[in-house]
């Protein structure tokens, strides 16, 4: 099956500061990437949809400036957490759809855990 | 509106035994698909079954099992006999046309010896 990666699988950072999350398709090419946060034992709740070279689609309460989400290529969409907050700590996992694929196929990197002090 | 309903929040089941995991959705969408993801405690999201709206039969994959009800707007999951090694928690899902992946508030499943 296809496979999405997310890097770092942890961040540990200091209020204030900016933490970037990368999330690539490894062997796919992936039109839509979509960012998703969780926090514990809650579902998992959509940030935002990217589409390659287009900006991202943010749903309802999602702070755009806050969360920058770059999807430079087919592979790889990056999501900033700026000047990151305790109350942004979460789970944050991305999402790849891929070209050409089927209706079903939507595939989830292994998430990001960020904690922010 | 919540489009996807999951009433369970936890649900408890011994080793070999059966247990369906309740999901209604609300959509408008003639064209939609329905999902279930397990997610252990690592995080990952490990996607089990799927169904579209269109699909006469319900769907099956090994132990899971998806029951379909179109009218009633249901896609129960069956889990057969279970294993600990099922203990996680569980989404339904659902995707419109032209949409992402929206989940349902989530079942944790126990499965005890």
């Amino acid at each position: 099956g296809a496979v999405v990666s997310q890097h770092p699988s942890r961040v540990i950072c200091k209020s204030g500061t900016s933490v970037k999350i990368e999330c690539r398709s490894l062997d796919f090419q992936a039109t839509t990437m979509f960012w998703y946060r969780q926090f514990p034992k809650q579902s998992l709740m959509l940030m935002a949809t990217s589409n390659e070279g287009s900006k991202a689609t943010y749903e309802q309460g999602v702070e755009k400036d806050k969360f920058l989400i770059n999807h430079a290529s087919l592979t790889l969409s990056t999501l900033t957490v700026t000047s990151a907050h305790p109350e942004d700590s979460s789970f944050y996992i991305c999402s790849a759809r891929a070209r050409g694929g089927h209706y079903n196929e939507q595939f989830f990197g292994p998430g990001t855990r960020l904690t922010v002090l | 509106a919540q489009k996807i309903t999951q009433t369970q929040p936890g649900m408890f089941v011994q080793e070999k035994e059966a247990v369906t995991l309740d999901c209604t959705y609300d959509t408008s969408d003639p064209s939609y698909g329905l999902f279930w993801y397990k997610q252990p405690s690592s995080g990952e999201m490990i996607f089990l079954i799927y169904q579209g709206s269109y699909d006469q039969q319900n769907a099956t994959e090994g132990r899971y099992s998806l029951n379909f009800q179109k009218a009633r707007k249901s896609a129960n999951l069956v889990i057969s006999a279970s294993q600990l090694g099922d203990s996680a928690m569980y989404f339904c899902a659902m995707r419109e046309e032209g949409t992402a992946l929206i989940f349902g508030k989530g079942t944790t499943l126990s499965v005890s010896s």
